[in-house]
């Protein structure tokens, strides 16, 4: 998990308000993923990024969500206008080349908790 | 539509003894496949990964065994030490049109108990 930098690894937020959850890749690698992972259930594969472009948004929820990995700073996945069933783990992982054989490595993860 | 599943949601251990964790895919474009060990509050760490074109893959006390006509993989630990309790899941990735290897599948995961 070194390498992969999540922040914040705690964020509480009030119905309504936004959210913003920072990812920076192990040096190096620049392909980025974020997954979900609610209570009780196994992570799933939310949206890809390469610097400035997304390449596979399909696991996005279709409102209130959205992502950016700009050319300079960390990946950045914002969800506006948030709900209580928004709580959950968010967790990003990056991986050096889309090449077979890659390891791909997760972060530590950010919780939010919507109230 | 879960297209990696286990079935187990637990497995309990003695310390010494083997442990086997079994994961079960519908997918046949799946040709990755990767075991994930995770610990409350932190993120998923890499344990082994094992391709398509293989049936088994072994890295120390873990091996994993790919039987690709029956969509089922398994993860063996042997010998069990009571740090290996964790939740572990399985996870799998297809390369189609582009799509990428970290795109992955994950199973609802398996609780892992060793006991002493």
């Amino acid at each position: 998990n070194a390498g992969v930098m999540q922040n914040p690894r705690h964020l509480v937020r009030r119905r309504g308000q936004e959210a913003r959850l920072r990812c920076s890749p192990m040096k190096g690698h620049s392909h980025v993923y974020w997954y979900r992972q609610l209570p009780e259930e196994g992570l799933k594969f939310m949206v890809y990024l390469q610097k400035e472009n997304i390449i596979d948004e399909s696991g996005m929820p279709k409102e209130r969500f959205s992502a950016e990995f700009p050319k300079e700073g960390p990946s950045i996945l914002r969800i506006q206008q948030v709900v209580r069933g928004d709580s959950a783990a968010y967790f990003c992982a990056s991986i050096r080349d889309n090449v077979s054989g890659n390891t791909i490595y997760f972060g530590e993860g950010s919780w939010l908790t919507v109230v | 539509d879960q297209q990696v599943k286990q079935n187990s949601p637990s497995l309990s251990v003695q310390e010494g003894r083997i442990s086997i964790l079994n994961c079960d895919y519908t997918n046949s474009m799946f040709d990755y496949f990767l075991w994930y060990k995770k610990y409350p509050a932190e993120g998923p760490t890499f344990l082994i990964s094992i391709s398509s074109i293989k049936d088994k893959n072994e890295d120390g006390r873990f091996t994993v065994f790919l039987n690709k006509s029956a969509k089922h993989l398994s993860l063996h630990i042997v010998p069990s030490q009571p740090g290996d309790s964790a939740v572990y899941f399985c996870a799998a990735s297809a390369y189609v049109g582009g799509t990428s290897y970290g795109k992955l599948t994950f199973g609802q995961g398996t609780i892992l108990t060793v006991h002493p």
